[in-house]
Formats: structure tokens, sequence, C-alpha cells
């Protein structure tokens, strides 16, 4: 199973909105609405921000909301603030009880 | 509150075993699967293993199938993961994470146990 495809890196400016994608395969991303997106800052455990592709976990602001077009999911943050900067996964149900996790991106707040 | 507690990484020889647990609290254990999933250093995640609420069937990631072994004791509330024939690319933080739903992905993590593999 191949990893999910994210950028490297994005960056914005506080208050400003940048999109994250996540490109996997008809046999996952695009098979199932199973997608989920998690933060992680340095030195700390991942933490959901996003599960069944656009579904906010109580306590997570609504900045952050999730999508999904064909193989690709994206996850959007508006507004961003310093508190934002952090690693970002997406992670994909790939059948057969198996998960599947992007490469991972840096978000840079300017 | 949900808390998932990690231990048993350390040092360890290719070629050797070692096996980590993870304490689990603040929910009802037997009602969930559970997933351990690692992070190289400095790399991304990995999903590793899976392990049903019932635990009767088990699923893992090519890269280790056959070599790393999950289970879970109710009775004690802790998930384990038995890991074998151990390789310079098994070194990694090692997560143990609760399923939010249909084996669809995590929603809580505990805090990491690393594991690292070197003569």
């Amino acid at each position: 199973q191949s990893a999910l495809t994210q950028p490297r890196s994005v960056s914005g400016s506080p208050g400003q909105s940048v999109t994250i994608s996540c490109t996997g395969t008809s046999s996952d991303v695009g098979h199932y609405d199973y997608v989920s997106w998690y933060q992680q800052h340095p030195g700390k455990a991942p933490k959901l921000m996003i599960y069944d592709v656009n579904k906010r976990p109580s306590g997570v602001p609504d900045r952050f909301s999730g999508s999904k077009s064909g193989n690709t999911a994206s996850l959007t943050i508006s507004g961003l603030q310093a508190e934002d900067e952090a690693d970002y996964y997406c992670c994909s149900y790939a059948g057969s009880y198996t998960l599947v996790f992007g490469g991972g991106t840096k978000l840079t707040v300017l | 509150q949900v808390q998932l507690v990690e231990s048993g990484g350390g040092v360890v020889q290719p070629g050797r075993s070692l096996r980590l647990s993870c304490a689990a609290s603040g929910f009802t254990f037997s009602s969930y699967a559970l997933h351990w999933v690692r992070q190289a250093p400095g790399k991304g995640l990995e999903w590793v293993a899976v392990i049903p609420d019932g635990g009767t069937n088990t699923y893992y990631a090519g890269s280790v199938k056959g070599r790393f072994t999950i289970s879970r004791d109710t009775s004690k509330n802790t998930l384990y993961l038995q890991m074998n024939s151990l390789r310079a690319e098994d070194t990694a933080v090692y997560y143990c994470a609760r399923d939010y739903g249909d084996y669809a992905g995590p929603d809580y993590w505990g805090q990491g146990t690393l594991v690292t593999v070197s003569s």
C-alpha cells in the first residue's frame, strides 16, 4: 500500500486560508468516505482534526474543514493562527481493515 | 477522559524481540478496535496493525506481517505489540490509538514509546 501524496509544505499569513491536498487512489480515498486529518506539533502525539472526510470532533475549531473530490481529499484552515503551525497528516481507510497515511505537510504561519 | 499510555520501548539489537504495552482508561476498552501506528525519526506516520474490539482477528501492514503480533487483554485493559526479528528500519516512536469507528482511523492517541533497533 503506497502512502497518500501530500505537499511537503504550505504556508500562509495570519488570518489567511490554506488548503492541504491528499491524493490517493480509487482503492482508498476515492472508494471510501473514511478520510481523517491529524495535527501534530513537534514532540507531541497526533490530534484528530477531521474524520469521515468533513466531520469535526468536539473541540476542534470550525476554522478547520475537510472535503473530497474523486481520489483527492483536502483540509482547509481558514483564519490562520500562529498555533496552527504544525505537521498535518491525512489518513484513509484502504479496505481489508487497513489504513494508509499521507507523507505529511508542514504548515508554516508566516 | 480517554487515556492511552505506552511502555516497553528501548534499545534492542537487530534480530531480537521486544513487547510494547498500552494501558487504556477512560472508556469501555472491550468496545473499541485499537491500532498501533509508528513514526520513524523525522518521518511521517505509518499504520502498523489493528485489532477489533472482539480481538478475534488481527490485521497488519505488509512491512511487519509475520514479525509483529498485536493482542489485547480485556481483563487488564491493555493492548500489546509483540515485535520479533527486529530490523533497523523498525526504529520509530510507536503509538497506540483508539479507533473512532468502522476501522476508519484513530481518534485518541497515546504519547508514544521509542524503539531503537541498533547494534
